[in-house]
């Protein structure tokens, strides 16, 4: 089973500044997807961003960006011009690309806190 | 529907009884998963459906756990006989079924187990 670590429980960021949420990984797997999912205290979990493993180039989605290091089996979220609306907790997940398998792996989580 | 669905949003039970947990998943979806977050943790998973069939439900943790799902939609979580290590969020979602980096598994908001 593939193990999924994020070592920071709780974050706090001021308003308009950046964070960024650290996640490492285990896989003997070459190709594999990742992702960081929000979780609001409603508990609806919304995806933010993914990342394939065989792409090279870190994925982007507006404010949000990850730094993917493959090698090092580390895949970070940074959030910038934090928003009020970013507070919530944070996961990090990874799926593995074989068929019959489509089940997420989460980390702990991170719990954001964006100071007004 | 508009998105993934689950009943009820919250539920108390007492020791020893049985419970449902019921998923209804985004319409045209045929995978259906099953995860549990329980207080402070992260994700585990439970169950994964593919149609009505349930090629991975090694996530169960006992026998006292089961799913079905009908017509491929709806799908019903029974926990029996609960004890209280079973209170948690238990939260369903469903993808398209593919196993693409774009099948994104889409989550309900979860509903909440509290056994006394």
């Amino acid at each position: 089973a593939q193990t999924v670590t994020q070592s920071q429980p709780e974050m706090s960021v001021q308003e308009a500044e950046t964070v960024t949420l650290s996640c490492t990984y285990d896989t003997s797997e070459n190709n594999y997807y990742l992702f960081w999912y929000k979780q609001p205290p409603s508990r609806q979990m919304i995806l933010v961003i993914r990342q394939e493993a065989y792409k090279q180039q870190n994925a982007t989605e507006n404010r949000f960006s990850v730094n993917f290091q493959k090698a090092a089996k580390s895949f970070s979220l940074k959030i910038s011009d934090s928003q009020l609306g970013d507070t919530a907790m944070y996961f990090c997940a990874f799926r593995r690309v074989f068929s019959n398998d489509y089940k997420l792996s989460f980390g702990a989580g991170t719990t954001v806190t964006v100071r007004a | 529907g508009a998105g993934v669905s689950q009943s009820p949003s919250n539920k108390v039970t007492e020791k020893g009884k049985d419970v449902e947990l019921r998923c209804d998943p985004i319409s045209g979806h045929t995978a259906l998963y099953w995860y549990r977050q329980s207080l402070g943790q992260g994700l585990e998973f439970l169950i994964y459906f593919q149609g009505n069939s349930a090629p991975d439900k090694s996530g169960l943790p006992s026998d006292r756990f089961s799913a079905e799902r009908t017509g491929g939609s709806v799908s019903t979580l029974t926990i029996q006989r609960t004890q209280q290590e079973d209170s948690a969020v238990y939260l369903c979602a469903s993808s398209t079924g593919l196993a693409l980096p774009t099948d994104t598994q889409y989550f309900g908001p979860g509903t909440r187990l509290t056994v006394l």
